[in-house]
């Protein structure tokens, strides 16, 4: 596609529940990242993919979340058990390589109540 | 730790004056720096990326790179309302530290 498409734009989900987003990089892009923000913040690191593979999961909070990539192009975040502080903007971004320029699809907006 | 920081400012400048918004970083082998603009309610666009020494120009825009002080800033020259953003500097590591880490950004406001 022309850019990073993130669905769906906006969720809504009850304390608890379990949440999966998804996330279509620009194609031919073989690294892809996911990152959450707060108001007033940076984006926060998550995962990183290098093609199928999670080559650093460091940011992920707990063993709630959890990201996978089965074809090297389209991701899923999954949150189980979604807990109220799990609510921000949740961001991927792609790039072409390791080491270029990372592109950021419009992002998902989770609200848990 | 790595660490990005920027001056959360808010940073207010008048109309067709320069911006100069600053980033410190705490990983010495970084290797490649971005600045993002974010318009509020939006997602990060990128506007300049920079992985030398010096200075590198697009537009309006400049960005400086010095490593050895670890320090990266961004100039907007004939500043225009419409810049009035949030300015994210983000910094990708080296080896298998491949991320970008971001500061939590300078809000720029840009008076008419």
């Amino acid at each position: 596609g022309a850019g990073v498409s993130q669905t769906p734009s906006n969720k809504v989900t009850e304390k608890g529940k379990y949440v999966e987003l998804r996330c279509d990089p620009i194609s031919g892009h073989t690294a892809l990242y996911w990152y959450r923000q707060s108001l007033g913040q940076g984006p926060e690191f998550l995962i990183y993919f290098q093609g199928t593979g999670a080559a650093d999961d460091s940011g992920l909070p707990n063993d709630r979340f959890f990201a996978v990539r089965p074809e090297g192009s389209v991701s899923t975040l999954k949150i189980q058990r979604t807990e109220r502080g799990d609510s921000a903007v949740y961001l991927c971004a792609s790039s072409r390589g390791a080491n270029t320029e990372a592109f950021f699809g419009q992002g998902t907006r989770l609200t848990v109540v | 730790q790595k660490e990005v920081e920027q001056n959360s400012g808010p940073l207010s400048v008048p109309e067709g004056a320069i911006a100069s918004l600053n980033c410190t970083y705490s990983d010495r082998v970084s290797q490649s720096f971005f600045w993002y603009r974010q318009y509020s309610g939006k997602s990060p666009e990128l506007i300049m990326s920079i992985y030398s020494n010096g200075d590198k120009e697009d537009g309006r825009f400049t960005a400086q790179l010095n490593k050895a002080s670890q320090y990266v800033s961004l100039l907007i020259r004939d500043s225009q309302p419409s810049d009035s953003a949030t300015y994210l500097c983000a910094v990708r590591g080296s080896g298998s530290a491949r991320q970008l880490t971001f500061g939590s950004g300078t809000q720029l406001t840009v008076l008419p």
